[in-house]
């Protein structure tokens, strides 16, 4: 069965700290992985993809097979950073279907 | 802005009562997705329109349906709907289901239940 795991359910961290938002992924195929985001009062929105392999808002996140994770991390927070976060899993054929992780809330404090 | 619209924000149905949500987007996509999140769980996929070909998930209660009349709307139907079902709705869009397409969402309705 494909799942989508994030273990925390809130992350807190301090302006200025690193942050690593876990994910793991259940699937047997190669996998299309994501990073959804929902700031505070905002629609649910693409944060970034693994395929393309790009930094956004300073936020990056490497799939690894082996240990099926795909880790969102940013080496500094910043307040603006607070939101829920979703990973998020796309069987690479002919299906749109995502397959979303609980979500973690990071709350970045002052 | 092209967009994903969803109406009403907040809607109140009594048990038992039928309800529609409704969603439009500006975006001329071809797909549209109805997603279920209750309170403090992940958002999950109800069904979704090619076009005009509609899929169902397997574990979607036959009390939910969708109509798609054209490209730009796409309705949710909860023929009877329990205390169960109450939750966040959230319509998104993409252009294609093939590839790696980012999906769109609207800003979701809550439904309540009383």
């Amino acid at each position: 069965a494909q799942r989508v795991t994030q273990p925390e359910k809130l992350l807190s961290v301090f302006k200025g700290a690193p942050v690593e938002l876990k994910c793991n992924y259940s699937y047997s195929g190669s996998p299309e992985l994501f990073w959804y985001v929902q700031y505070s009062r905002q629609r649910l929105q693409l944060l970034l993809r693994h395929i393309s392999r790009e930094s956004i808002k300073g936020f990056t996140a490497d799939l690894n097979k082996g240990e099926t994770s795909f880790h969102l991390k940013k080496p500094f927070a910043q307040e603006e950073d607070s939101a829920m976060y979703y990973c998020a899993l796309k069987r690479s054929s002919n299906t749109g279907k995502l397959i979303f992780g609980q979500g973690t809330t990071l709350q970045v404090k002052p | 802005d092209a967009m994903v619209i969803q109406n009403p924000r907040y809607q109140v149905t009594q048990f038992g009562k039928p309800v529609t949500l409704s969603c439009s987007q500006t975006l001329n996509h071809n797909v549209m997705y109805w997603y279920q999140q209750k309170s403090s769980q992940a958002p999950k996929l109800l069904f979704h329109y090619y076009d005009k070909d509609f899929n169902n998930e397997a574990d979607t209660p036959d009390n939910f349906q969708s109509r798609r009349p054209n490209t730009s709307f796409c309705f949710l139907d909860i023929r009877s709907p329990g205390l169960g079902d109450a939750a966040m709705y959230l319509c998104a869009t993409s252009r294609a289901l093939v590839g790696v397409v980012e999906q769109y969402f609207g800003p979701g309705t809550r439904l309540t239940v009383t």
